[in-house]
């Protein structure tokens, strides 16, 4: 299968700093690339559709300026959550389609905010 | 609204016993349906795809698609401790490659 890589893999921060992620797919391109976040014991929450050279697509109830998504290549991806909040603690993970519909995951990262 | 549903479980079976996970969906107009394994604290990892009715198997795996009835189901034979995870029904149709996901079901193997 492809391969998705994420940075970090986990972060620690204190409340009201900003927090980028990466998210690369190593051996394909992917025009398309998806944003979940997960709770404990909850199920994938789609956060955004984050498309190669144009705007992300947000679902609702996602804040577009909190939720910073930036698509500058084929390959790359980043998520910056601004001005984090214990709230904002979870696991967030991405994932790139490689063929069809099928969607291949990064390891994820956890986020804890103090 | 489309939507995917799953039982949440825990469903427990013993090992070396089949499980069978079952998933249903609202649109019918959905064309390709996958399952991913999630282990505690970790992304999910894709096991299985179909995209026609009829039964689809890869080692001890077997998906099963109606679509005339709406279901899409997994079957892992002589199952092992380590299957024991969260098992996730998604399901995509849409140009976008989007999925819609299921809660996903408690999968526990007892020894």
């Amino acid at each position: 299968g492809a391969v998705v890589s994420q940075h970090p893999s986990r972060v620690i921060c204190k409340s009201g700093t900003s927090v980028k992620i990466e998210c690369r797919s190593l051996d394909f391109q992917a025009t398309t690339m998806f944003w979940y976040r997960q709770f404990p014991k909850q199920s994938l929450m789609l956060m955004a559709t984050s498309n190669e050279g144009s705007k992300a697509t947000y679902e609702q109830g996602v804040e577009k300026d909190k939720f910073l998504i930036n698509h500058a290549s084929l390959t790359l991806s980043t998520l910056t959550v601004t001005s984090a909040h214990p709230e904002d603690s979870s696991f967030y993970i991405c994932s790139a389609p490689l063929a069809g519909d099928e969607q291949f995951f990064g390891p994820g990262t956890r986020l804890t905010v103090l | 609204q489309k939507e995917v549903e799953q039982n949440s479980g825990p469903l427990s079976v013993p090992e070396g016993a089949i499980a069978s996970l079952n998933c249903t969906y609202s649109d019918r107009g959905s064309q390709s349906f996958f399952w991913y394994r999630q282990y505690s604290g970790k992304s999910p990892e894709l096991i299985m795809f179909i995209y026609s009715n009829g039964d689809k198997e890869d080692g001890r795996f077997t998906a099963q698609l109606n679509k005339a009835s709406q279901y899409v189901s997994l079957l892992i034979r002589d199952s092992q401790p380590s299957d024991s995870a969260t098992y996730l029904c998604a399901v995509g149709g849409d140009s976008n490659y989007q999925l819609i996901w299921g809660a996903g079901t408690k999968l526990i193997i007892k020894p």
